[in-house]
């Protein structure tokens, strides 16, 4: 497709269970961003892959948050041990290169019960 | 890291223009200046993004203040599907990351 795809679109998991969220960038796009937003909150940043250079993981909020890109092309962000303030809707989006605009996908909504 | 002030929220009749203001007065010399949307339910749209220049696309104009301090987005005839919250970014450059912050923006109704 022409756009970033991210799947599941919506994932319901037990707390305590561990979930991975996928993300397939724009082709050809080296930088790709996760960021989650929960329930009327704003987006908040969690890592960022450019290229072949070191991710950028300032932004997971604990150890049980770990996300890789293979290849240079698709992520996954994986959840270990869900949490119920896990809960939010998790964004992907890709850009050409460092400087130009950025391309979200339509998000994964997860829950934990 | 440099940050952006924006209202909280504007108005706007429909079919008339917006101008939605944006400040950075620590904005550095090679920061670009970056302007997303987010409709609701959905995941942010980018807009436009400029350096110093004035620019234009098919869905707005970025207008940029001589010093760099200040941006305006411009939406040249709101529509009811331009309702939104409008991000102003600046995309920091230099060596290390060049994340997007997203602060709280500014929420855009559109009156019929």
């Amino acid at each position: 497709g022409a756009g970033v795809s991210q799947s599941p679109s919506n994932k319901v998991t037990e707390k305590g269970k561990d979930v991975e969220l996928r993300c397939d960038p724009i082709s050809g796009h080296t930088a790709l961003y996760w960021y989650r937003q929960s329930l009327g909150q704003g987006l908040e940043f969690l890592i960022y892959f450019q290229g072949n250079s070191a991710p950028d993981k300032s932004g997971l909020p604990s150890d049980r948050f770990s996300a890789e890109r293979t290849g240079g092309s698709v992520s996954t962000l994986t959840i270990q041990r869900t949490q119920q303030e896990d809960s939010a809707v998790y964004l992907c989006a890709s850009s050409l290169d460092r400087g130009v605009g950025a391309f979200f996908g339509q998000g994964t909504r997860l829950t934990v019960v | 890291d440099a940050k952006t002030t924006q209202p909280n929220s504007m108005e706007s009749n429909e079919e008339e223009p917006v101008h939605l203001p944006c400040n950075h007065s620590t904005i550095s010399g090679t920061d670009y200046i970056h302007w997303y949307r987010q409709l609701p339910s959905q995941g942010p749209e980018y807009v436009i993004h400029g350096l110093t220049s004035n620019v234009n696309n098919r869905m707005a104009s970025l207008a940029i203040a001589e010093d760099r301090k200040s941006s305006t987005l411009i939406l040249h005839r709101a529509t009811l599907r331009d309702a939104a919250v409008y991000y102003c970014i600046l995309r920091v450059s230099g060596a290390g990351s060049y994340q997007l912050t997203f602060g709280k923006g500014t929420k855009l109704s559109v009156i019929p």
